[in-house]
Protein backbone atom coordinates (compact mmCIF):
# COMPACT_ATOMS: atom_id res chain seq x y z
CA UNK A 1 0.00 0.00 0.00
CA UNK A 2 0.79 3.45 -0.91
CA UNK A 3 0.89 6.70 1.92
CA UNK A 4 1.88 10.06 1.80
CA UNK A 5 2.82 12.47 4.14
CA UNK A 6 2.84 16.18 4.54
CA UNK A 7 4.05 17.38 7.69
CA UNK A 8 3.09 21.11 7.57
CA UNK A 9 -0.14 21.66 7.30
CA UNK A 10 0.05 25.62 7.12
CA UNK A 11 2.76 27.67 5.73
CA UNK A 12 2.83 31.46 5.89
CA UNK A 13 5.56 32.80 3.76
CA UNK A 14 6.01 36.80 2.60
CA UNK A 15 4.91 37.66 -1.20
CA UNK A 16 8.20 37.27 -3.34
CA UNK A 17 9.61 35.03 -0.79
CA UNK A 18 11.01 31.39 -1.96
CA UNK A 19 8.60 28.78 -0.51
CA UNK A 20 8.82 24.95 -0.37
CA UNK A 21 5.89 22.62 0.91
CA UNK A 22 7.47 18.94 1.74
CA UNK A 23 5.85 16.00 0.44
CA UNK A 24 7.27 12.45 1.40
CA UNK A 25 5.73 8.92 0.40
CA UNK A 26 5.60 5.20 1.35
CA UNK A 27 5.56 2.53 -1.03
CA UNK A 28 6.70 -1.19 -2.11
CA UNK A 29 6.33 -0.37 -5.53
CA UNK A 30 7.08 2.17 -8.20
CA UNK A 31 4.78 4.83 -7.81
CA UNK A 32 4.04 8.13 -9.43
CA UNK A 33 3.68 11.56 -8.04
CA UNK A 34 1.07 14.41 -8.10
CA UNK A 35 0.83 18.00 -6.78
CA UNK A 36 -2.50 19.43 -7.08
CA UNK A 37 -3.82 22.91 -5.97
CA UNK A 38 -7.20 23.29 -4.40
CA UNK A 39 -7.91 27.46 -4.52
CA UNK A 40 -10.69 28.84 -2.51
CA UNK A 41 -14.04 27.04 -3.51
CA UNK A 42 -12.68 25.36 -6.20
CA UNK A 43 -11.56 21.85 -7.12
CA UNK A 44 -8.49 20.59 -7.33
CA UNK A 45 -6.37 21.02 -9.92
CA UNK A 46 -3.12 19.46 -11.73
CA UNK A 47 -0.25 21.55 -10.68
CA UNK A 48 2.47 18.86 -11.93
CA UNK A 49 3.19 15.07 -12.13
CA UNK A 50 6.13 12.82 -11.84
CA UNK A 51 6.07 10.18 -14.14
CA UNK A 52 9.60 8.82 -14.99
CA UNK A 53 12.96 10.68 -16.18
CA UNK A 54 14.01 13.91 -15.26
CA UNK A 55 13.86 14.21 -11.31
CA UNK A 56 13.10 17.79 -11.64
CA UNK A 57 9.58 18.23 -12.66
CA UNK A 58 7.92 21.44 -14.25
CA UNK A 59 4.61 22.58 -14.07
CA UNK A 60 2.17 25.66 -13.98
CA UNK A 61 2.33 28.97 -12.36
CA UNK A 62 6.20 28.85 -12.00
CA UNK A 63 6.04 25.72 -9.63
CA UNK A 64 8.26 22.84 -9.81
CA UNK A 65 9.02 19.95 -7.77
CA UNK A 66 11.89 17.21 -7.33
CA UNK A 67 11.83 13.20 -6.83
CA UNK A 68 13.86 11.87 -4.65
CA UNK A 69 13.71 8.22 -4.87
CA UNK A 70 16.52 7.56 -1.99
CA UNK A 71 14.63 9.94 0.69
CA UNK A 72 11.14 9.51 -1.16
CA UNK A 73 10.35 12.70 -1.35
CA UNK A 74 8.50 15.16 -3.56
CA UNK A 75 8.86 18.20 -2.85
CA UNK A 76 7.53 21.20 -4.41
CA UNK A 77 8.64 24.35 -4.74
CA UNK A 78 8.40 28.22 -5.92
CA UNK A 79 11.83 30.92 -5.93
CA UNK A 80 9.24 33.95 -5.50
CA UNK A 81 5.58 33.69 -4.36
CA UNK A 82 2.48 35.78 -5.36
CA UNK A 83 -0.57 36.51 -3.71
CA UNK A 84 -2.39 34.61 -5.48
CA UNK A 85 -0.72 32.01 -4.86
CA UNK A 86 -2.45 31.74 -1.39
CA UNK A 87 -4.32 28.25 -1.73
CA UNK A 88 -3.91 24.36 -0.50
CA UNK A 89 -1.65 22.11 -1.78
CA UNK A 90 -1.94 18.24 -2.06
CA UNK A 91 0.38 15.72 -2.99
CA UNK A 92 -0.83 12.42 -4.03
CA UNK A 93 0.36 8.99 -5.36
CA UNK A 94 -0.42 6.54 -7.54
CA UNK A 95 1.30 3.24 -8.41
CA UNK A 96 3.08 2.97 -11.20
CA UNK A 97 2.11 -0.66 -12.45
CA UNK A 98 -0.67 -3.55 -11.72
CA UNK A 99 -3.96 -3.03 -10.89
CA UNK A 100 -4.91 0.20 -12.83
CA UNK A 101 -7.35 1.47 -10.47
CA UNK A 102 -6.46 5.41 -11.43
CA UNK A 103 -6.88 5.26 -7.65
CA UNK A 104 -4.85 8.35 -6.11
CA UNK A 105 -3.85 8.63 -2.40
CA UNK A 106 -3.52 12.00 -1.52
CA UNK A 107 -1.90 13.64 1.80
CA UNK A 108 -3.74 16.11 3.73
CA UNK A 109 -3.00 18.99 2.50
CA UNK A 110 -0.50 21.80 3.45
CA UNK A 111 -2.31 25.27 3.38
CA UNK A 112 0.28 27.76 1.65
CA UNK A 113 -0.79 31.48 3.30
CA UNK A 114 1.24 34.19 1.59
CA UNK A 115 1.22 37.52 3.26
CA UNK A 116 2.05 41.20 1.89
CA UNK B 1 -15.25 23.73 -22.76
CA UNK B 2 -14.16 20.72 -20.89
CA UNK B 3 -15.35 20.02 -17.17
CA UNK B 4 -16.78 18.43 -14.72
CA UNK B 5 -19.57 19.55 -13.19
CA UNK B 6 -21.44 18.96 -9.85
CA UNK B 7 -24.92 19.66 -8.61
CA UNK B 8 -25.79 21.17 -5.81
CA UNK B 9 -23.23 23.05 -5.02
CA UNK B 10 -24.54 23.46 -1.32
CA UNK B 11 -27.10 21.42 0.68
CA UNK B 12 -28.36 21.56 4.08
CA UNK B 13 -30.39 18.32 4.68
CA UNK B 14 -31.71 16.58 7.77
CA UNK B 15 -30.61 12.82 9.24
CA UNK B 16 -32.25 10.55 7.03
CA UNK B 17 -33.51 12.27 4.22
CA UNK B 18 -32.07 10.72 1.29
CA UNK B 19 -30.17 12.68 -1.37
CA UNK B 20 -28.11 12.34 -4.33
CA UNK B 21 -25.61 14.31 -5.55
CA UNK B 22 -25.29 14.86 -9.40
CA UNK B 23 -21.69 14.24 -11.33
CA UNK B 24 -21.31 15.02 -15.28
CA UNK B 25 -18.36 15.29 -17.14
CA UNK B 26 -17.66 15.94 -20.72
CA UNK B 27 -14.47 14.42 -21.80
CA UNK B 28 -15.73 11.04 -22.70
CA UNK B 29 -13.48 9.81 -19.24
CA UNK B 30 -13.91 6.64 -18.45
CA UNK B 31 -12.81 6.28 -14.94
CA UNK B 32 -14.90 8.18 -12.33
CA UNK B 33 -14.42 8.48 -8.52
CA UNK B 34 -16.27 10.49 -5.38
CA UNK B 35 -13.95 11.46 -2.97
CA UNK B 36 -14.80 13.50 0.55
CA UNK B 37 -12.63 16.02 1.73
CA UNK B 38 -12.50 16.43 5.99
CA UNK B 39 -10.08 18.74 7.44
CA UNK B 40 -6.96 17.01 8.79
CA UNK B 41 -7.64 13.83 6.52
CA UNK B 42 -7.43 15.31 2.76
CA UNK B 43 -8.81 13.57 0.33
CA UNK B 44 -10.58 9.98 0.82
CA UNK B 45 -12.43 8.01 -2.17
CA UNK B 46 -15.80 6.96 -1.67
CA UNK B 47 -16.31 4.67 -4.98
CA UNK B 48 -14.82 4.84 -8.39
CA UNK B 49 -16.19 3.55 -11.67
CA UNK B 50 -13.86 2.22 -14.19
CA UNK B 51 -17.05 2.53 -17.03
CA UNK B 52 -20.50 2.22 -17.04
CA UNK B 53 -21.69 -0.20 -14.87
CA UNK B 54 -18.49 -1.41 -13.75
CA UNK B 55 -18.24 0.17 -9.70
CA UNK B 56 -16.23 -0.52 -6.77
CA UNK B 57 -15.87 0.94 -3.47
CA UNK B 58 -12.98 2.98 -2.42
CA UNK B 59 -11.85 3.51 0.74
CA UNK B 60 -14.16 4.76 2.76
CA UNK B 61 -17.54 3.47 1.08
CA UNK B 62 -19.95 3.26 4.30
CA UNK B 63 -23.28 5.08 3.87
CA UNK B 64 -22.99 6.01 0.14
CA UNK B 65 -24.09 4.17 -3.09
CA UNK B 66 -23.23 4.99 -6.83
CA UNK B 67 -24.74 4.04 -10.16
CA UNK B 68 -23.07 4.74 -13.68
CA UNK B 69 -25.55 3.97 -16.25
CA UNK B 70 -24.17 6.16 -18.54
CA UNK B 71 -20.47 7.00 -19.38
CA UNK B 72 -21.25 10.75 -18.34
CA UNK B 73 -22.79 10.56 -15.09
CA UNK B 74 -21.71 9.48 -11.72
CA UNK B 75 -24.57 10.44 -9.11
CA UNK B 76 -23.74 9.79 -5.25
CA UNK B 77 -26.49 8.80 -3.34
CA UNK B 78 -26.65 9.15 0.77
CA UNK B 79 -29.75 7.23 1.14
CA UNK B 80 -29.96 7.77 4.84
CA UNK B 81 -27.30 10.85 5.87
CA UNK B 82 -26.39 11.38 9.08
CA UNK B 83 -24.14 14.37 10.80
CA UNK B 84 -21.19 12.39 10.12
CA UNK B 85 -21.92 12.63 6.45
CA UNK B 86 -21.27 16.23 6.65
CA UNK B 87 -18.17 16.99 4.38
CA UNK B 88 -16.91 18.35 0.89
CA UNK B 89 -17.73 16.25 -1.71
CA UNK B 90 -15.88 15.98 -4.71
CA UNK B 91 -15.89 14.06 -8.34
CA UNK B 92 -13.51 13.46 -10.53
CA UNK B 93 -12.62 11.88 -13.77
CA UNK B 94 -10.41 10.49 -16.36
CA UNK B 95 -8.59 8.25 -18.93
CA UNK B 96 -8.27 4.85 -18.00
CA UNK B 97 -4.40 4.40 -16.64
CA UNK B 98 -2.27 5.07 -13.42
CA UNK B 99 -0.41 8.59 -15.20
CA UNK B 100 -3.42 10.35 -16.00
CA UNK B 101 -4.26 13.60 -14.40
CA UNK B 102 -7.67 13.25 -12.85
CA UNK B 103 -10.09 16.28 -13.79
CA UNK B 104 -12.27 17.51 -10.10
CA UNK B 105 -15.66 18.70 -10.30
CA UNK B 106 -15.92 22.42 -7.70
CA UNK B 107 -17.19 20.56 -4.91
CA UNK B 108 -20.43 19.96 -3.21
CA UNK B 109 -20.69 21.24 0.55
CA UNK B 110 -23.44 18.92 2.29
CA UNK B 111 -24.50 19.78 6.30
CA UNK B 112 -26.72 17.18 7.20
CA UNK B 113 -28.40 18.27 10.63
Amino acid sequence: AQSVTQLDSQVPVFEEAPVELRCNYSSSVSVYLFWYVQYPNQGLQLLLKYLSGSTLVKGINGFEAEFNKSQTSFHLRKPSVHISDTAEYFCAVSRAYGGATNKLIFGTGTLLAVQP
Amino acid sequence: EAQVTQNPRYLITVTGKKLTVTCSQNMNHEYMSWYRQDPGLGLRQIYYSMNVEVTDKGDVPEGYKVSRKEKRNFPLILESPSPNQTSLYFCASSFIGLQETQYFGPGTRLLVL
